[in-house]
């Protein structure tokens, strides 16, 4: 199985601070990654597919990138909606698989 | 709007069995695949496998093969996830997820709210 490791595992951040978590795949998965925020007590929600196509309805402060191992979600101005926990997930291959998670935290 | 909804929670002993609801609307259910992940307690996201409403086609991952089925019900738009010899270890929420396109993009679009599964004696 392919695995996902994220990091860092969290993160404390003032409102306003640009704010980069990465994900790294333990083999080549092109650009078939997805990134979701969850909040606390709440299910996933759906962010970003394909490395960096961005959901309808996300804000544009959020943003993804990368291809092959390496990604990077990045929001570039904290709001107080964004504290939260957000996952990786790859669909190149079965068993599909996430990462371990980045908690954001308010500094 | 694509609504996904859960049965409520549930305890179990171990050993037992314990099946789970997920009633879809919103959308054509036999379209879109469907797939169970789980999250333990203050842990992270575990994909457990998906169905095709369409075929019944099912794909579980190794860890809790023999152990998980997954059924649809296309008359009420429902599917289930069943999940037998139960242990300690299985204690999470169990979320339903809509895939957005089983081939092309097998990302989750829509979640039910949780389940919560306790498994103890």
């Amino acid at each position: 199985a392919i695995q996902l490791t994220q990091s860092p595992s969290s993160l404390s951040a003032s409102l306003g601070d640009r704010v980069t978590i990465t994900c790294r795949a333990s083999q080549d998965i092109r650009r078939d990654l997805a990134w979701y925020q969850q909040k606390s007590g709440e299910s996933p929600k759906l962010l970003i597919s394909h490395a960096s196509s961005l959901e309808r309805g996300v804000p544009s402060r959020f943003s993804g990138s990368g291809s092959g191992t390496d990604f990077t979600l990045t929001i570039s101005s904290l709001q107080p909606e964004d504290f939260a926990t957000y996952y990786c997930q790859q669909f190149n291959s079965d068993p599909l698989t996430f990462g371990g998670g980045t908690k954001v935290e308010i500094k | 709007q694509v609504q996904l909804v859960q049965s409520g929670p549930d305890v179990k002993k171990p050993g037992a069995s314990v099946k789970v609801s997920c009633r879809a609307s919103g959308y054509n259910f036999v379209r879109y695949t469907l797939s169970w992940i789980r999250q333990a307690p203050g842990q992270g996201l575990e994909w457990l496998g998906w169905i095709s409403p369409f075929n019944n086609n099912t794909s579980y991952v190794q860890k809790v093969q023999g152990r998980i089925a997954m059924t649809t019900d296309t008359t009420t738009s429902t599917a289930y996830m069943e999940l037998r010899s139960l242990r300690s270890d299985d204690t999470a929420v169990y979320y339903c997820a809509r895939v957005i396109d089983q081939v092309l993009a097998p990302a989750f679009d829509s979640w039910g709210q949780g389940s919560l599964v306790i498994v103890s004696s």
